[in-house]
């Protein structure tokens, strides 16, 4: 099993549209859980931190659920720009959170 | 514009070649990384600096060689590469926490092609 899995998609979503992304990691004493956005020949970019409590960023929500060690991130009324790689990010235990696991990416292309 | 600066952007060397990446940053973050990401596959993690000095090096052969000069600075020093080293290598950096979450800054990165 990989260290961190996700649905690579593509997921094509018109405009408006909600989606959601999974993720799952395999290590259950992870520390740090995030969501980086890739745009294409880009550098990734920090989208959210994602925290036991869940966290909401204007349209964009992310979830961790502990118990059944997976990540989610839900996007609400899609935008074309929002169309891009969502890279899963998470920190395993005992690296001082330097480790950095990062899932495949899931690509979305938002159309209108 | 990304805070995080890495030079050259583009470099194209022979296998005998000795080359070298830069990175430069002055956020006043204490951690810096070098990672690997080929073309359709996430950044992989080569080597970690905290506080100048080697944390993580996640088993990357020799021909690479990274240095940390100050603070602010992060090369990686190449020499005898492979073609399948062509890559795009990217460079960040982090706020240094004792534990928990150190949140990337990402450079444009330095496209290699390796003839």
């Amino acid at each position: 099993r990989k260290e961190v899995e996700q649905d690579p998609g593509p997921f094509n979503v018109p405009e408006g549209a909600t989606v959601a992304f999974n993720c799952t990691y395999s290590n259950s004493a992870s520390q740090s859980f995030f969501w980086y956005r890739q745009d294409c020949r880009k550098e990734p970019k920090l989208l959210m931190s994602v925290y036991s409590s869940g966290n909401e960023d204007g349209r964009f929500t992310a979830q961790l659920n502990r118990a059944s060690q997976y990540i989610s991130l839900l996007i609400r009324d899609s935008k074309l720009s929002d169309s891009a790689t969502y890279l899963c990010v998470v920190s395993p235990p005992d690296t001082g959170g330097f480790k950095t696991i990062f899932g495949a990416g899931t690509r979305l292309f938002v159309k209108a | 514009d990304t805070e995080v600066t890495q030079t050259p952007k583009h470099l194209v060397m022979g296998m005998t070649n000795k080359k070298s990446l830069k990175c430069e940053q002055h956020m006043g973050h204490r951690a810096m990384y070098w990672y690997k990401q080929k073309a359709k596959k996430p950044p992989e993690l080569m080597f970690v600096y905290s506080y100048e000095k080697l944390s993580i090096n996640e088993s990357v052969p020799s021909r690479f060689s990274p240095e940390c000069p100050n603070s602010s600075l992060l090369n990686l020093h190449l020499h005898a590469l492979q073609p399948e080293d062509s890559a795009l290598y990217l460079c960040a950096s982090s706020q240094d926490w004792a534990s928990g979450a150190n949140v990337l800054t990402f450079g444009a990165g330095s496209r290699l092609t390796v003839l």
